[in-house]
């Protein structure tokens, strides 16, 4: 069974600062690896996926990621923070890489992201 | 455009009166998906679905039925809805199992 961890449910940053939201796994197989985004009163968005090609994934707004196998790690960075990307961040696994998938997305508990001006 | 719909976005209701949340996406995708939101939990799946008339439990099932009789539209139903079934809902659909969803825009619902 897979499970995500997200450090931090909240995490504070300036306007202009670098963005890191942190992301950890727990998969018996090769993962495939998302993030989401939501905006409030609003679903979710994907952000980018990892699906076993290139580690480095980019996305949209500005996003990006990189998968790290022996740190069973997939942070989220942004070099520049806006305004506008003050929402709810969400990682998810799915096991689909190894033929699975069948459950669907196993998601982690959200990280709030507040920029400040 | 491609979308997965939701409706109602809003509903109050009281103990006991049975609702149905109706989900439909236009991306004619096989699997479909229910999750319910609620602080500090994330997101957990309710039920899914791999194809038409095939339905299966996620981990947190209990209080809730589904079905699947069309490809389009996976209807969430709560035959006895309580207090503790307050929260924001969302359907999802993926092409394939495990992959990308794509999610509606949330049912809030509130059970007095």
């Amino acid at each position: 069974a897979q499970s995500v961890t997200q450090l931090g449910s909240h995490v504070s940053v300036s306007e202009g600062a670098l963005v890191l939201l942190r992301c950890n796994y727990s998969s018996s197989v090769p993962p495939y690896l998302f993030w989401y985004v939501q905006y409030p009163n609003q679903g979710l968005q994907l952000l980018l996926k990892y699906t076993s090609a290139a580690t480095l994934v980019k996305g949209i707004n500005g996003f990006e990621a990189e998968f790290k196998k022996s740190e069973t790690s997939f942070h989220l960075t942004k070099p520049s923070a806006h305004m506008s990307d003050a929402a709810e961040y969400f990682c998810a696994v799915s096991d689909l890489g190894s033929g699975g998938g069948a459950d669907g997305l196993t998601f982690g508990k959200g990280t709030h992201l507040i920029i400040q001006p | 455009e491609a979308q997965v719909t939701q409706n109602p976005r809003y509903l109050i209701t009281v103990t006991g009166k049975k609702l149905t949340v109706t989900c439909s996406q236009n991306m004619n995708h096989e699997y479909m998906s229910w999750y319910r939101q609620d602080p500090g939990l994330g997101l957990r799946q309710i039920y899914y679905s791999m194809n038409v008339e095939v339905t299966d439990k996620g981990d947190v099932p209990e209080g809730y039925k589904v079905s699947r009789k069309e490809k389009r539209n996976f209807p969430l139903i709560l035959e006895s809805p309580s207090p503790n079934q307050t929260s924001l809902y969302f359907c999802a659909s993926s092409p394939l199992a495990g992959d990308e969803q794509f999610f509606g825009p949330g049912t809030r619902l509130t059970v007095l």
